[in-house]
């Protein structure tokens, strides 16, 4: 079973159209990390929402937390070609008395121009 | 300086070869991780060493060695690999190990990957 179940898996919208991408757990995360990543590189850090409710910016994207600290959300304003990408979540879970950080299925945008 | 630098980009390796694919950090980063991402799948953990000692082993078959031989570097040895095993292998750094991501207290850093062809 996934831990953290992302949708959609695929999204493909034209440029200047809006866009939301789920990330949603029946676990409760301490916090979540947004990662975007693009063929053959290596994933680049987003943001980290730590607080229950907690709403961050960083230019046309936007990330909300859930209350529960359960799920996630990404929000692209008037999509750009250059957000074509995987969009990954991650949290760390417990395993064996040990944690470790794991990522979602990923959402795979394609912005068209 | 937030760079982790993995070399080489490309691996072409016979199934008899021995190679090795090395990872570096030069932010005092005290945990390091090596994950592998096959195509349209997420990173899976392999390893974690925290202060150069081996923390986590996701039970990875033994034809993978790492070694981290102090802070800054991290190394993964290859040897008698299957075609299977070709892959995105990735290297990610963090200032402390999971409980400190998990507080949002630090970021963990990722390399560009090294794609691995195992003919």
């Amino acid at each position: 079973t996934q831990l953290l179940e992302q949708s959609p898996q695929f999204l493909s919208i034209q440029e200047g159209e809006n866009l939301t991408v789920y990330c949603n757990s029946s676990s409760v995360f301490s916090s979540l990390q947004w990662y975007r990543q693009e063929p053959g590189e290596g994933p680049v850090l987003l943001v980290t929402v730590v607080t229950g409710g907690e709403v961050k910016k960083l230019k046309r994207l936007t990330f909300q937390f859930g209350d529960a600290r359960k799920d996630s959300s990404l929000h692209i304003t008037a999509a750009q070609t250059g957000d074509t990408g995987l969009y990954l979540c991650a949290g760390v879970v417990p395993q064996g008395g040990s944690e470790k950080l794991v990522f979602g299925k990923g959402t795979k945008l394609t912005v068209n121009p | 300086d937030t760079e982790v630098t993995q070399t080489p980009k490309h691996l072409v390796m016979g199934m008899t070869n021995k190679k090795s694919l090395k990872c570096e950090q030069h932010m005092g980063h005290r945990a390091m991780y090596w994950y592998k991402q096959k195509a349209k799948k997420p990173p899976e953990l392999m390893f974690v060493y925290s202060y150069e000692k081996l923390s986590i082993n996701e039970s990875v078959p033994s034809r993978f060695s790492p070694e981290c031989p102090n802070s800054s570097l991290l190394n993964l040895h290859l040897h008698a690999l299957q075609p299977e095993d070709s892959a995105l292998y990735l290297c990610a750094s963090s200032q402390e190990e999971w409980a400190e991501i998990s507080l949002g207290n630090t970021e963990a850093f990722f390399g560009q990957g090294t794609r691995l062809t195992v003919v």
